[in-house]
């Protein structure tokens, strides 16, 4: 069925490195995207969105690209820190009465 | 702040009993709500959309009998998992909509962790 997949279950980098998290989604009429953030045992925190007439959203240390030609999508953190260590989703939204779609998740582990 | 909060944030309870999870929408009027379901290690699975006023709609493969939901209210939506068995352990997560439309961002709950025994 349709999914939003990442390539990376894992990711561990040292601080002040930037992180690339990826997404491959599978949806061609989905048209919003969202990053969320899940520390342990908490509710996903939304981090940044991107609609699908974009290419790139910048946020605060955060940038979210969407490339719909390959139907890929990535956060890039800017120097790191250990409290961005988390499993990060990427979701996604089409025309389905609002649902989200979530990727797998990527667990970012930020080395001190 | 949060904007949505949910009780309890944890619960333990005997194989066979009823637990009631409460999600409340707190700064925003929210006529749609979602419920999830997260196992260990996995990602969020859409359980049901509960709607205000009328019946949730749920997700393939979710039993609406052993998973009620009810939307009384624009800022209160509650997960009932009937006769819970040790299987239905997990995380359970609410998220809610503006009232008014323009965006599909969900803000969520801070989770509800049920241990059935």
């Amino acid at each position: 069925g349709e999914s939003v997949g990442l390539h990376l279950p894992t990711l561990s980098v040292q601080e002040g490195d930037n992180s690339i998290i990826n997404c491959a989604y599978s949806n061609s009429a989905s048209d919003y995207f969202i990053w969320y953030k899940q520390e342990s045992g908490k509710g996903p925190q939304f981090i940044i969105d991107i609609r699908s007439n974009m290419d790139k959203r910048q946020g605060q240390r955060v940038t979210v690209l969407l490339n719909k030609t390959v139907k890929h999508l990535s956060l890039q953190i800017a120097a790191t820190q250990p409290g961005d260590s988390a499993v990060y989703f990427c979701a996604e939204s089409g025309n389905q009465g609002g649902k989200l779609i979530f990727g797998q998740g990527t667990e970012l582990s930020v080395k001190p | 702040g949060a904007v949505v909060s949910q009780h309890p944030s944890r619960v333990i309870c005997k194989s066979g009993t009823s637990v009631k999870i409460e999600c409340r929408s707190l700064d925003f009027q929210a006529t749609t709500m979602f419920w999830y379901r997260q196992f260990p290690k996995q990602s969020l699975m859409l359980m049901a959309t509960s709607n205000e006023g009328s019946k949730a709609t749920y997700e393939q493969g979710v039993e609406k009998d052993k998973f009620l939901i009810n939307h009384a209210s624009l800022t209160l939506s509650t997960l009932t998992v009937t006769s819970a068995h040790p299987e239905d352990s997990s995380f359970y997560i609410c998220s809610r909509r503006p009232l008014a439309g323009g965006t599909d961002t969900q803000y969520f709950g801070p989770g509800t962790r049920l241990t059935v025994l």
